[in-house]
């Protein structure tokens, strides 16, 4: 299946720093990509949906000034965790949609963040 | 609404076959999709359906029934490393392609 890469693959950081995540399509291009957040078992949440060129759409009761999505080019899409707190704590992950001749969503590997 | 229902918890002995069973209602439907996730990690793409009947790969196959609004991962000689979550996801309508995930069934297999 297709590639997609996450980074960094775990960080640890103090409250109220802000992290970015990038998220890369290594093998095909990905006009859209999907950021999630799960918290232990449970399931993925999604948290928005990053379109190559436009703003991200943000799912209800995401903050979009607290979560910042960037998606300058087909293959990367960054998410930004500004003024961090603990309850951020989490492990985000990111999907990219292969629309060619699959149409299929691949996970990244996520990314595991502890706010201290 | 959206409402995508899995078992939470299944028990398997190795070497067996176990079917893990997804019922949905959603507003819109363009595919189903089944992932496996292990603890810790991201979940890795299994199978995907867009029109009824069953697609095999290997040890696992997945059945749609679109009128029905169900769908099954059939999983073949389990291993142990078989043990994971299993995650449904029914694709919205609309250029996203948005998922929308049930709560995933922890299936573990015993020696």
């Amino acid at each position: 299946g297709a590639v997609v890469s996450q980074h960094p693959s775990w960080v640890i950081c103090k409250s109220g720093t802000s992290v970015k995540i990038e998220c890369r399509s290594l093998d095909f291009q990905a006009t859209t990509m999907f950021w999630y957040r799960q918290f232990p078992k449970q399931s993925l949440m999604l948290m928005a949906t990053s379109n190559e060129g436009s703003k991200a759409t943000y799912e209800q009761g995401v903050e979009k000034d607290k979560f910042l999505i960037n998606h300058a080019s087909l293959t990367l899409s960054t998410l930004t965790v500004t003024s961090a707190h603990p309850e951020d704590s989490s492990f985000y992950i990111c999907s990219a949609r292969d629309s060619g001749t699959t149409d299929t969503q691949y996970f990244g590997p996520g990314t595991r963040l502890t706010v201290l | 609404g959206q409402n995508i229902d899995q078992p939470t918890e299944m028990t398997a002995t190795e070497g067996a076959i176990v079917q893990i069973n997804c019922t949905y209602q959603t507003s819109g439907f363009n595919g189903l999709f089944w992932y496996q996730q292990h603890a810790g990690e991201a979940p890795t793409f299994l199978s995907y359906n867009v029109l009824d009947g069953l697609e095999e790969k290997g040890r696992f196959s997945s059945f749609l029934s679109r009128s029905k609004g169900y769908s099954y991962l059939l999983l073949k000689e389990l291993q142990m490393k078989d043990s994971a979550s299993y995650l449904c996801a029914v694709r919205s309508l609309g250029n996203t392609g948005k998922l929308i995930f049930g709560q995933g069934t922890t299936l573990q297999v015993k020696p």
